[in-house]
C-alpha cells in the first residue's frame, strides 16, 4: 500500500518570504499523480498543485511550484512570496494513474503560519 | 459553475441517532467519493460511487455506514445509531471520470454529544 509522509507538522514563514514543505511517498508502481491540497480554517479543501510522474518538469501555478525528486520520492512544495492568505493546513496526497486505483492517499499534513 | 455542494455544514446528533450527510457534485461530474477527517489527521477514503452504483467502499466501516448515489439527487452518506467516534468532518468529492482530479467540497463537520 502507499504511504505519505509529511515530517514536518507544523512551519512559519514571514510575509513575502519563501518556503518550502516537504512530503516524501512510498510506491512500487511508475506512474501516478501527486497533489498538494490547501486547508484554511474555513476547512474547505483547495487543490493547489499538481504533477503525473511521467513528467519531468516540476509543475508551477503562480507562486506555488513543486520539487519532484522520482527516484528520491520526493515531492517538496515551495511558496514564493509567502501571503497572509497562504496560511492553512497543507496536506500532500498520491493517487495511482491505474485506473482502478482512484483512492488519495493524504499525508498528515502541515500547518503553515505567515507572519506579517 | 458551482463546486461540490454539501450539507448540512455542521451536524449535531445524539449517540444513537442518524446522521445524513449530503453531497452535490459539480455539474458534469457523475462520480463521487467520500473521505473522513479525524482530528489532527489526512482524509481517509471511505467509499467511490458513480451513479447507482458503489465502486468501492473498502474504506467504510462494516456496520452503521451506508452511501448511496442515486440517478437522481445527491449522494448520501448514512451512519446509523452514531457514536462519539464518529465526530469528524466528512469531505466529498467530485470528478467526471476516475482518472481526472477529484475537486472537494467544504464539508460536513459531524458532532456526535
Amino acid at each position: 500500500a502507499q504511504t505519505v509522509t509529511q515530517s514536518q507538522p507544523e512551519m512559519s514563514v514571514q510575509e513575502a518570504e519563501t518556503v518550502t514543505l516537504s512530503c516524501t511517498y512510498d510506491t512500487s508502481e511508475s506512474d501516478y499523480y501527486l497533489f498538494w491540497y490547501k486547508q484554511p480554517p474555513s476547512r474547505q479543501m483547495i487543490l493547489v498543485i499538481r504533477q503525473e510522474a511521467y513528467k519531468q518538469q516540476n509543475a508551477t501555478e503562480n507562486r506555488f511550484s513543486v520539487n519532484f525528486q522520482k527516484a528520491a520520492k520526493s515531492f517538496s512544495l515551495k511558496i514564493s512570496d509567502s501571503q497572509l492568505g497562504d496560511a492553512a493546513m497543507y496536506f500532500c496526497a498520491y493517487r495511482s494513474a491505474q485506473g482502478s486505483n482512484y483512492k488519495l492517499t493524504f499525508g498528515k499534513g502541515t500547518l503553515l503560519t505567515v507572519n506579517p | 459553475n458551482a463546486g461540490v455542494m454539501q450539507n448540512p455544514r455542521h451536524l449535531v446528533r445524539r449517540r444513537g441517532q442518524e446522521a445524513r450527510l449530503r453531497c452535490s457534485p459539480m455539474k458534469g461530474h457523475s462520480h463521487v467519493y467520500w473521505y473522513r477527517q479525524l482530528p489532527e489527521e489526512g482524509l481517509k477514503f471511505m467509499v467511490y460511487l458513480q451513479k447507482e452504483n458503489i465502486i468501492d467502499e473498502s474504506g467504510m466501516p462494516k456496520e452503521r455506514f451506508s452511501a448511496e448515489f442515486p440517478k437522481e439527487g445527491p449522494s448520501i452518506l448514512r451512519i446509523q445509531q452514531v457514536v462519539r467516534g464518529d465526530s469528524a468532518a466528512y469531505f466529498c468529492a467530485s470528478s467526471p471520470d476516475s482518472l481526472k482530479t477529484q475537486y472537494f467540497g467544504p464539508g460536513t463537520r459531524l458532532t456526535v454529544l
